[in-house]
């Protein structure tokens, strides 16, 4: 069974700043990672994911995220945050070859001016 | 080309009362995947279909159930709705079974009286 870890839930950052959102899981078998963003009232996006090869993963929005086997963590980065950023971040692990996605409990980034 | 749809987008019932909710997934894509969101449980995933076959199935009781169509079109329906059931779900479409990349609907809020 895989699970997912979203180690705050929270997290208030000022416009420009870097940010980092961390993510670790726990699976037995090999996974596929990915972070997701929702906005309020809208479905989730994708921002990024890790299926093999590269540990460093960069995405859309300027957010990139590192795939860290040994420490099972797959933590999101972004080097300047702006105020649009604000949103509830997940993270998401599944099997390969299968569609099931194993949540976090999600990260609430709130950006201020 | 268009998104993944959910309607309705808000649905008020009562309990006791049944529900069913429909998604249409982006065209081409065969294979649908619902979750449901609350602020307590979190993201959950719901069940699977690809060519009308139900594939994989979360950890929700059998008043959950869902069915596919030829033309990937996916409903799900619940019965005897508790107050629990109170959330926002969201459907996933994606090319094919065990996809490395879903896209989502918007959701379809849930409100149980």
């Amino acid at each position: 069974a895989q699970s997912v870890t979203q180690l705050d839930s929270q997290v208030p950052v000022f416009e420009e700043a870097p940010v980092e959102l961390r993510c670790n899981y726990s699976s037995s078998v090999s996974v596929y990672l990915f972070w997701y963003v929702q906005y309020p009232n809208q479905g989730l996006q994708l921002l990024l994911k890790y299926l093999s090869g590269s540990t460093l993963v960069k995405g859309i929005n300027g957010f990139e995220a590192e795939f860290n086997k040994s420490q099972t963590s797959f933590h999101l980065r972004k080097p300047s945050v702006h105020i649009s950023d604000t949103a509830e971040y997940f993270c998401a692990v599944s099997r390969g070859g299968y569609n099931k996605l194993i949540f976090g409990a999600g990260t609430r980034l709130a950006v201020h001016p | 080309k268009a998104g993944v749809t959910q309607t309705p987008r808000y649905l008020i019932k009562t309990r006791g009362q049944q529900v069913t909710l429909s998604c249409s997934p982006i065209s081409g894509h065969r294979s649908v995947s619902w979750y449901q969101q609350t602020p307590g449980q979190g993201l959950q995933f719901l069940f699977e279909y690809f060519s009308e076959t139900q594939r994989n199935k979360g950890n929700f009781p059998g008043r959950f159930s869902g069915r596919q169509f030829s033309n990937s079109r996916s409903e799900m329906n619940v019965s005897t709705l508790e107050l629990g059931d109170s959330a926002l779900y969201l459907c996933a479409s994606s090319l094919v079974a065990g996809s490395d990349e879903q896209f989502f609907g918007p959701g379809t809020r849930l409100t149980v009286l």
